[in-house]
């Protein structure tokens, strides 16, 4: 079975700031990695995704994420974030080439500050 | 379009049933449900195949069923409604094993009081 852990329930920036957000994962098997993001009343929208390649994916928006398979970690990271940041953040993973059963992690409320 | 489900909001009586909905993505095999109560990550509950439900393992209890007519429209029904039932309800979509992703509808906020 999968899981994954964002360490972060909350995390606070000021405007025009750098901003990570980590996400650890745990598996016996290879994964895909998503960033999904939430914006209140409603739904997820897609970040960004690993699937294979290159270990460094951009996604929309100016987000990117690093894929390291030694550290099963994959951070969230922009270089400076907006207002309109502001939301909750979601991590997941599923099986690698087979799985539909997405694994989301509790999820890191961003909040940008002026 | 993308994924639309209905109702957007729904309140129900302790013990009454309820009957959620979920139109795919126009080209997407798969649809997929997901349980999203207040403060979480979704968690898995079922997912689909064309018409064949291929995995259940997430689903609650025997209150909640699910199914898939035509390969088209996904409905998750859940009886018996309980409080602990109140959450969000996400529907996904996708195309060759989420390989291209998930699509998410905005989702249905049920309240059991």
């Amino acid at each position: 079975a999968q899981s994954v852990t964002q360490l972060d329930s909350q995390v606070p920036v000021f405007e025009e700031a750098p901003v990570e957000l980590r996400c650890n994962y745990s598996s016996s098997v290879s994964v895909y990695l998503f960033w999904y993001v939430q914006y209140p009343n409603q739904g997820l929208q897609l970040l960004l995704k690993y699937l294979s390649g290159s270990t460094l994916v951009k996604g929309i928006n100016g987000f990117e994420a690093e894929f390291n398979k030694s550290q099963t970690s994959f951070h969230l990271r922009k270089p400076s974030v907006h207002i309109s940041d502001t939301a909750e953040y979601f991590c997941a993973v599923s099986v690698a080439g087979g799985g539909n059963k997405l694994t989301f992690g509790t999820g890191t409320q961003l909040k940008v500050e002026l | 379009a993308g994924v639309t489900q209905s109702p957007t909001h729904l309140i129900k009586t302790r013990g009454q049933q309820v009957t959620l909905r979920c139109s795919p993505k126009s080209g997407h095999d798969t649809v997929s449900w997901y349980q999203q109560a207040l403060g979480q990550g979704p968690e898995f509950l079922t997912y689909f195949q064309n018409e064949a439900q291929l995995d259940k393992s997430g689903l609650p209890s025997d209150r909640f069923s699910a199914e898939r007519t035509g390969g088209s429209v996904s409905t998750l029904t859940i009886q018996r409604t309980q409080q602990e039932d109140s959450a969000v309800y996400l529907c996904a979509s996708s195309l060759d094993a989420g390989h291209y992703g998930y699509t998410f509808g905005s989702g249905t906020r049920l309240t059991v009081v």
